[in-house]
């Protein structure tokens, strides 16, 4: 049971490239999130998913998309990266339950955007 | 204003010693209410639930006042193994998910 899994760790871009980060879970979690950490501002969320094929904008989702086309996987894309977007993305995900809202996370991804 | 608010520390503190951190929230519809425990370059994990009654895991203390909309953490006996990030967060429904807040975080290092 690897939990949720990020790919890749790191990662440098050319300002204006793109890329995607793949977040996969093996819990069987209906949530899915997406989310930055920059120092001094906590976890920010950029998008999220309520199921396969659900998604939704979160506190920060300009010059992000995702797609969620199979329940286990969740994908973020910048398609024109900017230095801006320089920041540690961590995926999470939840169970879907009325009180439940433990949220588990990845790793994460360090992207450095020059 | 930030709808989580935390000292950011740096809390320093021998071994052995109790350290308290405080949280506010700012919206009222916040329904749970968490500590989660970040280390160095690592993920967030959950170190505890906090409940309106205040609840106790080992060596932990959390406490929850829903009028006052504070939230507090006590660590007895403080070990040098608790030096990490500590993220106070509060979750409530958004349509159909359940989304937390993070507060930015207060940082405690426990020294020999």
């Amino acid at each position: 049971n690897a939990g949720v899994t990020q790919t890749p760790k790191f990662r440098v871009l050319k300002t204006g490239q793109s890329m995607t980060l793949l977040c996969a879970q093996d819990m069987n979690h209906e949530y899915m999130y997406w989310y930055r950490q920059d120092p001094g501002m906590g976890l920010r969320l950029i998008h999220y998913s309520v199921g396969e094929g659900t998604t939704a904008k979160g506190e920060v989702p300009d010059g992000y998309n995702v797609s969620r086309l199979k329940k286990q996987n969740f994908l973020l894309g910048l398609e024109s990266a900017a230095p801006s977007q320089t920041s540690v993305y961590f995926c999470a995900s939840s169970y879907w339950g009325q009180s439940n809202y433990e949220q588990y996370f990845g790793p994460g991804t360090r992207l450095t955007v020059t | 204003r930030k709808e989580v608010e935390q000292d950011p520390g740096p809390f320093n503190v021998p071994e052995g010693a109790t350290v308290a951190f405080n949280c506010t929230y700012s919206n009222s519809a916040s329904q749970s209410f968490f500590w989660y425990r970040q280390d160095c370059r690592k993920e967030p994990k959950l170190l505890m639930s906090v409940y309106s009654s205040g609840n106790e895991d080992g060596r932990f203390t959390a406490q929850l006042n829903r009028a006052s909309q504070y939230i507090s953490l006590l660590i007895r006996d403080s070990k040098l193994s608790d030096s990490a990030t500590y993220l106070c967060v509060v979750g409530r429904s958004s349509g159909s998910a359940r989304q937390l807040t993070f507060g930015s975080g207060t940082q405690l290092t426990v020294l020999p």
